[in-house]
């Protein structure tokens, strides 16, 4: 049961323009979101996170907005850079018996262009 | 300061064969969490240590998987009998609160 999902699984992108992620959960327990970027043989590296109470968080290129009636959150990347080109995952925990417990959208693979 | 740390970081087995997968956690961090992503797939979520807690085991996918963390910091994530399905990413995150630090992964490979 896919609770958090990301239904691009790629995204193409000219440098120096917006890049937007999506992603969609089906659970409303969820309270936290977050976002990681993952390069090939490396372990995921935390992007920016959201709390259920915010609607938007910003951290210097990154902004990830939370819409909560439509269980959507996006990430905003702007402007695009060639080292943002990666796969990035979506991910949610909600204190419903396991607090930290994260699950992972499918990811979304970023191609930067120049 | 130092990251999460997991060793080895490649392992290629035999079916059949036991592995064990080791993973430092960063220093302090009260919670550690085992994830494994296969080809293709997103993260899936195996186990959960939070302090002196039980462990939250749900994600393990059976029996052979077994793992525990000694002393409230370094953890072994034990796969007995391996199958060729268990050729993965295993990935080793650490907390505080509710943001999860990840380590570089061991790329489990079963022939």
């Amino acid at each position: 049961d896919q609770q958090v999902k990301q239904n691009s699984p790629s995204l193409s992108v000219q440098e120096g323009r917006i890049s937007i992620l999506n992603c969609d959960y089906t659970n409303s327990m969820f309270d936290y979101f977050l976002w990681y970027k993952k390069y090939p043989a490396e372990g995921p590296t935390f992007l920016i996170s959201i709390s259920s109470i915010k609607d938007k968080n910003e951290d210097g290129r990154f902004t990830v907005f939370l819409n909560k009636s439509a269980k959507h959150l996006s990430l905003h990347i702007v402007p695009s850079q060639p080292g943002d080109s990666a796969v990035y995952f979506c991910a949610a925990s909600g204190n419903f018996g396991s607090w930290g417990k994260l699950q992972f959208g499918a990811g979304t693979q970023v191609v930067v262009t120049p | 300061g130092a990251g999460v740390s997991q060793s080895p970081s490649n392992k290629v087995t035999e079916k059949g064969k036991d592995v064990e997968l080791r993973c430092d956690p960063i220093s302090g961090h009260t919670a550690l969490y085992w994830y494994r992503q296969s080809l293709g797939q997103g993260l899936e979520f195996l186990i959960y240590f939070q302090g002196n807690s039980a462990p939250d085991k749900s994600g393990l996918p059976s029996d052979r998987f077994s793992a525990e963390r000694t002393g409230g910091s370094v953890s072994t994530l034990t796969i007995q009998r391996t199958q060729q399905e268990d050729s993965a990413v295993y990935l080793c995150a650490s907390s505080e609160q509710e943001t999860q630090y990840f380590g570089p992964g061991t790329r489990l490979l079963v022939l």
